[in-house]
């Protein structure tokens, strides 16, 4: 059974520091997406990674991906207010996601 | 090009009501996907579906779910004699069509919350 894990679950941090939140998962994926979702709303595609190496960078967000590990990365520089929300991986077409990392930024 | 529509958003229903939920993908998707979101939690892959064609439900619980993606019209989840468990926000996903090695993006709708009293 495909298992994708990432962590940390729940992640405070104040404003202006870096982070990264790591998301593993369990067997070959041809493609890994990030997503945000804010509470009570829908989700919201940050990244979509394609390849070993694969590295995409929006804003303060940054995505990588590393398919021999089985793992992908998002970082967080400068972190601000706006960032807060719940942030999930998932791989596969289907798309099986991770629990989520709920991030709160601290003024 | 409107996005992944969904409705009703809001959906009361007494224990052992129906429940169907109706999700219209966006023009020119021909893939639709259903997940379940309980509170404080992910989401859980429910079905896979293709106008007429279910491609993976391996998600969906044996019992009182169903769904079907028509010729015609949206796509339907619906739940028989629904209990108190199945309160839970219901997404679903639209992506295009799925050639050789094409790699391509879901895009969700604003889901449905569904509550059974």
């Amino acid at each position: 059974e495909l298992k994708v894990e990432q962590n940390p679950l729940f992640l405070s941090m104040q404003e202006g520091k870096n982070y990264t939140i790591y998301c593993n998962y369990s067997t070959t994926s041809d493609r890994l997406y990030w997503y945000r979702q804010d509470p009570g709303k829908s989700l919201e595609s940050l990244f979509v990674l394609l390849s070993n190496g694969a590295v995409k960078q929006e804003g303060r967000l940054m995505a990588s991906l590393d398919t021999k590990a089985r793992l992908s990365t998002l970082h967080i520089t400068a972190a601000v207010h706006d960032l807060s929300a719940t942030y999930f991986c998932a791989v596969t077409q289907k798309l099986v996601f991770g629990q989520g990392t709920r991030l709160t930024i601290n003024p | 090009n409107a996005g992944v529509m969904q409705n009703p958003r809001h959906l009361v229903r007494r224990r052992g009501q129906e429940a169907r939920l109706r999700c219209s993908p966006m023009k020119g998707h021909s893939h639709v996907y259903w997940y379940r979101q309980l509170p404080e939690e992910g989401l859980k892959f429910m079905v896979y579906l293709q106008k007429e064609n279910i491609i993976d439900e391996s998600g969906m619980p044996k019992e009182r779910f169903s769904a079907e993606f028509p010729k015609e019209g949206p796509s339907i989840l619906r739940i028989q004699q629904v209990v108190r468990g199945d309160s839970a926000a219901y997404f679903c996903a639209s992506s295009p069509l799925v050639g050789t090695g094409l790699i391509t993006e879901a895009f969700f709708g604003q889901g449905t919350r569904l509550t059974v009293v």
